[in-house]
Formats: structure tokens, C-alpha cells, sequence
């Protein structure tokens, strides 16, 4: 079955203690995202990646890493967590033709609900 | 960078009443408008999209308009059910160059009332 997949889904924490969402995919697909959601806000994207070894900060990158060593995963990193940092976390992937520069539909992981104390 | 202003932010209609919700973008380089369903507790999902290169794409009850001269797109649902009740977010992307974000809405609650 083709899907997107995140751990963990629920996860509280306490400021500073690092922590890491996985995210992986079998879909083969070249572009990978994450993004966050808060209420009023809508999902606004933190980091993408066109391919391995390649990532480009989205709109909200302050205080998260990422990275692509494999196609299929596409781990977010949070080296120092802070309470603003509380909110619901989506992976997401899709298909990215290079002969014509375009991005296709995004299929999004489950959610990982992040508490940060 | 690239900016996206969603209206409304809620919308209650009658059961079989049609639905529009409108989205704007400030990129007019952009050339790809999702629009994507999210259901309480649920993960979006992407119901129907658009290309700069076409101006109507339909599929069933389910529209979407882009007026590309005057940087807006519409989502256009027709005969409204129940289930159609969900968050909507569109969302747009400009694929070229170093740059391929994805911008979003912040997303329309509609409600269809029985």
C-alpha cells in the first residue's frame, strides 16, 4: 500500500531535550515536506527536499533541522525544543518531474501531535 | 516570498446548496494551485488541483477556477452533502528556479447543515 509514514504520533517533551519525527515514504517519490499546523494558521512549510542531499528552508525553518540521506526518509530534527514549538506536524511527499520543473500532489503522513513543557 | 489570503474562514450552507471559497496570490509566477480537504482529525487531502496553463477543471461536484491575470482561484462545490463538512486549504506553489515552496491558505471551515 503506498502511503506516507510518521513517528512517533504523539509525543510530549520538555524544553531542550532533543527529538526526532521520522518520516518515510515507498512511493519512490523525489519531493518530500514537512509542515506545521496551528489553529488559525493553516499549515505552513518548514523544510522541503527535492532529492537526496538536497533541502531548502519553507517558511517557518527557525529551531528545526532536516535531513535526506536516503530518498525514502526525510527525518525533522528539533536540536532544542521550546514550548512554541507545540503543535501538530505533517509529513508529506510527492513527485517532482525535472523535464518540466513540476511539483504534483501531496500525499501527507498521518500527523505527529508534539507537546513541548 | 509567496503569499496566499484564504476566504472565508468559515461558511455554513444548506444541505444542496453550492459552496465557493476563494483564495489569492501574490507570486505571479506561481503555476500550481491544490486545493485540499482535511477532515476533523484527519490528514489533508488533495481533492482537486490546477495548472497555470488551464483556466476550469472539474471533477463531479467539485470545480476550480483560476484567474491568473488577476492572481485568484475558486473552489467551486455543487449539491453540498454532509460529508462535505472539513476544513479546505488551497495552496500554491511556483515550481522553477531554486524555489519550491509550498504556500498555503489558512484553510476555510464549511459546515453543511442536514
Amino acid at each position: 500500500e503506498a502511503q506516507v509514514t510518521q513517528n512517533p504520533r504523539y509525543l510530549i517533551t520538555v524544553t531542550g531535550k532533543k527529538l526526532t519525527v521520522t518520516c518515510s515514504q515507498n512511493m519512490n517519490h523525489e519531493y518530500m515536506s514537512w509542515y506545521r499546523q496551528d489553529p488559525g494558521l493553516g499549515l505552513r512549510q518548514i523544510y522541503y527536499s527535492m532529492n537526496v542531499e538536497v533541502t531548502d528552508k519553507g517558511d517557518v525553518p527557525e529551531g528545526y533541522k532536516v535531513s535526506r540521506k536516503e530518498k525514502r526518509n526525510f527525518p525533522l530534527i528539533l536540536e532544542s525544543p521550546s514550548p512554541n514549538q507545540t503543535s501538530l506536524y505533517f509529513c508529506a511527499s510527492s513527485l517532482y518531474d525535472s523535464r518540466d520543473s513540476q511539483v504534483d500532489t501531496q500525499y501527507f503522513g498521518p500527523g505527529t501531535r508534539l507537546t513541548v513543557l | 516570498g509567496e503569499n496566499v489570503e484564504q476566504h472565508p474562514s468559515t461558511l455554513s450552507v444548506q444541505e444542496g446548496d453550492s459552496a465557493v471559497i476563494k483564495c489569492t496570490y501574490s507570486d505571479s509566477a506561481s503555476n500550481y494551485f491544490p486545493w485540499y480537504k482535511q477532515e476533523l482529525g484527519k490528514r489533508p487531502q488533495l481533492i482537486i488541483d490546477i495548472r497555470s496553463n488551464v483556466g476550469e477543471k472539474k471533477d463531479q461536484r467539485i470545480a476550480v477556477t483560476l484567474n491568473k491575470t488577476a492572481k485568484h482561484f475558486s473552489l467551486h462545490i455543487t449539491e453540498t452533502q454532509p460529508e462535505d463538512s472539513a476544513v479546505y486549504f488551497c495552496a500554491s506553489t511556483h515550481s522553477g528556479g531554486s524555489n519550491y515552496k509550498l504556500t498555503f491558505g489558512k484553510g476555510t471551515l464549511l459546515t453543511v447543515n442536514p
